[in-house]
């Protein structure tokens, strides 16, 4: 099985900063990596596909980064709209996993 | 517009059984895979099993396998989760997903709300 480590697993961020989390991978995974945001209370949302492709609706201050073994999740200009834990998720082989998420806060 | 509705949620005892449903509305239901993805309280997300579109493919998270079984019924428009020898651990609010793709599973576009299983005695 594949897993997946995300770091920090907590950050605090002043609203406007640059943030980046990072998803590693056990094993090379090409370019089969998902980033989801989970609001508090709320099922989780589609962030980013395949390692950089912005889902629909999706704000262009997140971008995604990264291949094989390392990944991004950048949020250019912190936004109060944006505390939430993400989580990066991937499906290269069976069984899905999904990281064990970032916490992003704001100071 | 994508709905997905999560059903039969409940407080059960520990080696009881618990079918969940889920009903999707607002696209061609049996174009796609759908999964179930679960989260104990306070934990991350945990991918449960997947269903390809036509039932011809299903998978499971080895912490479910032999217990929990993966149907669909694309006449209803329903996937649903039979759960089965159920334990404290599979405590948890269980959502039902939908996949942009039709087979083994790649990136969930649309979330239920979610269903929340409770297995104490």
């Amino acid at each position: 099985d594949i897993q997946m480590t995300q770091s920090p697993s907590s950050l605090s961020a002043t609203v406007g900063d640059r943030v980046t989390i990072t998803c590693q991978a056990s094993q090379d995974i090409r370019q089969y990596l998902n980033w989801y945001q989970q609001k508090p209370g709320e099922a989780p949302k589609p962030l980013i596909f395949d390692a950089l492709n912005l889902q629909t609706g999706v704000p262009p201050r997140f971008s995604g980064g990264g291949s094989e073994t390392e990944f991004t999740l950048t949020i250019n200009g912190l936004q109060p709209e944006d505390i939430a834990t993400y989580y990066c998720q991937q499906y290269y082989i069976l069984p899905l996993s999904f990281g064990g998420g970032t916490k992003v806060e704001i100071k | 517009e994508v709905h997905l509705v999560e059903s039969g949620g409940d407080l059960v005892q520990p080696g009881r059984s618990l079918r969940l449903s889920c009903a999707a509305s607002g696209f061609s239901f049996d174009d796609y895979a759908m999964h179930w993805v679960r989260q104990a309280p306070g934990k991350g997300l945990e991918w449960i099993s997947t269903v390809n579109w036509n039932s011809g493919f299903t998978a499971y998270a080895d912490s479910v396998k032999g217990r929990f079984t993966i149907s669909r019924d694309n006449a209803k428009n329903s996937v649903f989760l039979q759960m089965k020898s159920l334990r404290p651990e599979d405590t948890a609010i269980y959502y039902c997903a939908k996949d942009v793709h039709y087979g083994s599973g790649s990136f969930i576009d649309f979330w239920g709300h979610g269903t929340l299983v409770t297995v104490s005695s």
